[in-house]
């Protein structure tokens, strides 16, 4: 079975700029979290999704926005881009709201 | 709040010697896992305790939820190179709908 995939693996912005970010579930896996991950900050709740509707959010402005499509695949968007936005993006899968969660590898974002 | 208060934050050992690592709250959890990241790659899980007072072995290391499954320990023997990493603990507050994280230990195995 194959596992949790982001993509891309790197990704480099400039300040004021948007962008997106995809995940991919293990297959039969309706629930999918994000997080952003600092050295400063450890790791962050962004928001969770399940059967397309967001069952929780995190402290996060109103930039970080997400959602979950029928298939389950999720993305999240980030408008205006800070130097501070600059993290690893962590997605993770699991069966249903409450499981254990299986992560992907990351989306290393850089801000320029 | 309901935090999960993992120490000690930072572990530097010569390899083949023990550790253990601590997960601790004051809520009650329905679950517990215990995960391990490397730099730059997504935490991967080793392992899932449910049950108060459980021990799970996973060859060298060993994981135990408390009785009242508001803590959690890993215990690893003689630890290798190899085991380097963030070892994160999290669990699902019973009668909750989100997964807390704790902040993690960083552990370095020097040969």
């Amino acid at each position: 079975k194959a596992g949790v995939t982001q993509t891309p693996r790197y990704l480099i912005k400039t300040r004021g700029q948007q962008v997106t970010l995809s995940c991919s579930p293990i297959s039969g896996h309706r629930s999918v979290s994000w997080y952003q991950q600092t050295p400063g900050q450890g790791l962050q709740f962004l928001f969770e999704y399940f059967s397309e509707t967001q069952r929780n959010k995190g402290n996060f402005p109103g930039r970080f926005s997400g959602r979950q499509f029928s298939n389950s695949r999720s993305e999240m968007n980030v408008s205006t881009l800070e130097l501070g936005d600059s993290a690893l993006y962590l997605c993770a899968s699991s069966l249903s709201l409450n499981n254990e969660q299986f992560f992907g590898p990351g989306t290393r974002l850089t801000v320029l | 709040t309901q935090l999960l208060e993992q120490s000690p934050q930072f572990l530097s050992i010569q390899e083949g010697e023990n550790l253990t690592v601590y997960c601790n709250s004051s809520s009650v959890f329905s679950s517990l896992q215990w995960y391990r990241q490397e730099p730059g790659e997504g935490p991967v899980l080793l392992v899932t305790v449910v049950t108060g007072g459980e021990v799970k072995k996973l060859k060298r290391l060993t994981f135990q939820f408390g009785d009242a499954r508001k803590d959690s320990s890993l215990h690893i023997t003689a630890a290798q190179p190899g085991d380097t990493g963030l070892y994160l603990c999290a669990g699902s507050v019973t009668g909750g709908f989100k997964t807390i994280f704790g902040a993690g230990t960083r552990l370095f195995v020097k040969a």
